[in-house]
């Protein structure tokens, strides 16, 4: 059964830093590109950055470039998402993703971190 | 950035009945669409892929369809279970973009 499960968020001050995490399982985590999609409160869905495989290729939404870090540990089966520079509007569920077998759909969804970002 | 517009944004139907949800694309994504369910408090769930490739334990009450700008799910008959938000997400371009999602409640 695959298993993600996101852990790391919390409150954080404008400006802060944070480091979240999505420990994997059920799967051969280091054969799939992962993500983080994230979901402002009572807002939709917004897709953040992806990683290949083996981190040759990672990408990230226009909103968050240059502020966040995506990266993956295939020996620990983990992602990882450094947040910089946050912001308010930052604020949101931050879920963990496992691209499809057979296109960039998301397969599989961990049940998502909450990150607030409030001083 | 390709823009994904939903409509109707909140859709009423009766337990039983057939809903019909949109999705456009700005530009064409070709069959590279998914549609997501999402209740209140959980993660999403992927429904279809593809266009229309049901995923794995999906009901056959389920559908997708459509290519290129414009497509449609269908659920069939709606159960209790379905009332959810429903998201649209093309995976043709960079960026990767969500529909800002179809609310079906109960009539």
């Amino acid at each position: 059964e695959v298993q993600l499960v996101e852990s790391g968020g919390g409150l954080v001050k404008p400006g802060g830093s944070l480091r979240l995490s999505c420990a994997a399982s059920g799967f051969t985590f280091s054969t799939y590109s992962m993500n983080w999609v994230r979901q402002a409160p009572g807002k939709g869905l917004e897709w953040v950055s992806s990683i290949s495989s083996s981190s040759d290729y990672i990408y990230y939404a226009d909103s968050v470039k240059g502020r966040f870090t995506i990266s993956r540990d295939n020996g620990k089966n983990s992602l990882y998402l450094q947040m910089n520079s946050l912001r308010a509007e930052d604020t949101a569920v931050y879920y963990c993703a496992k691209k499809g077998g057979s296109g960039f759909y998301f397969d599989f969804w961990g049940q998502g971190s909450l990150l607030t970002v409030s001083s | 950035e390709i823009v994904m517009t939903q409509s109707p944004a909140t859709l009423s139907v009766s337990p039983g009945e057939r809903a019909t949800l949109s999705c456009r694309a700005s530009q064409s994504v070709s069959g590279n669409l998914a549609w997501y369910q999402q209740k209140p408090g959980q993660a999403p769930r992927l429904l279809i892929f593809g266009a229309s490739t049901r995923a794995t334990g999906i009901p056959a009450r389920f559908s997708g369809s459509g290519s290129g700008t414009e497509f449609t799910l269908a659920i069939s008959s709606l159960q209790s279970e379905d009332f959810a938000v429903y998201y649209c997400q093309q995976y043709n371009n960079w960026p990767r973009t969500f529909g800002q999602g179809t609310k079906v409640e109960i009539k």
